[in-house]
């Protein structure tokens, strides 16, 4: 399968953990967002990274939020001290190197997270 | 304040007949829109997509066409199969390409046999 990998599927935390959820791109895809889905809403972006660089994370929460795609290894959203609002479905998506307006951009199957 | 509308939340169709989902965006930047479908638990799948050069993109029986003067697109389905219910997703990004989609709520389309 060579599609957008996530992972874990399903995760659960008791509130103040830390979450971390893993995204590995589509194979020659080095471009990757993070979106979130709250319960009865839209997808949310969050971030655009790049391998070793952050394009833009003007959705990202200011606080306890972060992520990361380092030079080998998948792109990791990390949520600190996770509170019962952090709860929802993470969803990533992966482009092409040249992201020319008419690059469409592909999904994972998502990570959710419940915290409970 | 949100960029890309679509206000039906949800919509019901006969099988066989024509599903006509709806988007509506506000930022003139948007020259580039998608279609995404989304089954519950899974994630969005790419359907289609349209660039502003055009009015009008066909693939099978989804056809998409964009006003951009009434800054309006919408997703025509035809015909309806029961696999199509799911929510739909409309997208838009700016010229450039180098920024995420922005998504509206989705619409939850329900094809009744």
């Amino acid at each position: 399968n060579a599609g957008v990998m996530q992972n874990p599927r399903h995760l659960v935390r008791r509130r103040g953990q830390e979450a971390r959820l893993r995204c590995s791109p589509m194979k020659g895809h080095s471009h990757v967002y993070w979106y979130r889905q709250l319960p009865e809403e839209g997808l949310k972006f969050m971030v655009y990274l790049q391998k070793e660089n952050i394009i833009d994370e003007s959705g990202m929460p200011k606080e306890r939020f972060s992520a990361e795609f380092p030079k080998e290894g998948p792109s990791i959203l990390r949520i600190q001290q996770v509170v019962r609002g952090d709860s929802a479905a993470y969803f990533c998506a992966s482009s092409p190197p040249a992201r020319l307006s008419g690059n469409t951009i592909y999904f994972g199957e998502g990570s959710w997270l419940t915290v409970v | 304040d949100q960029q890309v509308k679509q206000n039906s939340p949800s919509l019901s169709v006969q099988e066989g007949r024509i599903s006509i989902l709806n988007c509506d965006y506000t930022n003139s930047m948007f020259d580039y829109f998608l279609w995404y479908k989304k089954y519950p638990a899974e994630g969005p799948t790419f359907l289609i997509s349209i660039s502003s050069i055009k009015d009008k993109n066909e693939d099978g029986r989804f056809t998409v066409f964009l006003n951009k003067s009434a800054k309006h697109l919408s997703l025509h389905i035809v015909p309806s199969q029961p696999g199509d219910s799911a929510v739909y997703f409309c997208a838009a990004s700016p010229g450039g390409g180098a920024d995420g989609l922005t998504f509206g709520k989705g619409t939850h389309l329900i094809i009744q046999p």
